[in-house]
């Protein structure tokens, strides 16, 4: 099974900060790599596929790059919309597996 | 609009089953893999397995082999989770949410259900 390592376990950041999330995992996953917002209550939103591709009407703000093991999520400029959980998940083998969620959270 | 609308909240005895459905609209339903994830309180998320609502075949978890069925009904364009044996640390919500590429089953989930809260207390 692949583990995905989600770093840091939380962020606290202001309006307008840049946010740099990160997934580590301990086997390559090739670029088959995807993130998720959450936000209390809901359902997760589909926000990067094949670790660097916007979903559907996600913001220009949300940006992913990497491959292999490491993976970064990043956001631009903070809107407050944005404090949320994220969430990794590979999609490169069986079980499909995902990080434990970073908290982007207000300062 | 694509959707998929969950059954209701539950509240079983430890040892009861549990069968949460999935109704998709908005889309060819036989087209795109269903699969469902659950969410412990204040915890991540968790892949239990897929169903093909084409030919109805599945790939469970390893963690829940011998307690989940997944099964489909395409008339409704319905898809059912049935979870077995409950324990406490069953109690989630869980999720159907649909794989985002036509005819692939490894791949990310597009669209979600509103999640199912599966409490089990005695």
């Amino acid at each position: 099974e692949i583990v995905l390592t989600q770093s840091p376990a939380t962020l606290s950041l202001s309006p307008g900060d840049r946010a740099t999330l990160s997934c580590r995992a301990s086997q390559s996953v090739g670029n088959s790599l995807v993130w998720y917002q959450q936000k209390t209550g809901q359902a997760p939103r589909l926000l990067i596929y094949d670790a660097s591709n916007r979903a559907t009407a996600i913001p220009a703000r949300f940006s992913g790059r990497g491959s292999a093991t490491d993976f970064t999520l990043t956001i631009s400029s903070l809107e407050p919309e944005d404090f949320a959980v994220y969430y990794c998940q590979q999609c490169n083998s069986w079980p499909l597996t995902f990080g434990g969620g970073t908290k982007v959270e207000i300062k | 609009q694509v959707q998929l609308v969950q059954s209701g909240a539950e509240v079983k005895k430890p040892g009861a089953s549990v069968k949460v459905s999935c109704r998709a609209s908005g889309y060819t339903f036989i087209s795109y893999y269903i699969h469902w994830v659950r969410q412990g309180p204040g915890q991540g998320l968790e892949w239990m397995g897929i169903i093909n609502p084409s030919g109805d075949n599945t790939n469970y978890a390893q963690k829940f082999q011998g307690r989940v069925t997944m099964t489909r009904d395409t008339s409704t364009s319905t898809v059912y989770m049935e979870l077995s044996s409950l324990r406490f640390e069953d109690t989630a919500v869980y999720y159907c949410a649909r794989g985002g590429l036509r005819g692939m089953t490894m791949t990310y989930f597009d669209y979600w259900g509103q999640g199912t809260l599966v409490t089990v207390s005695s």
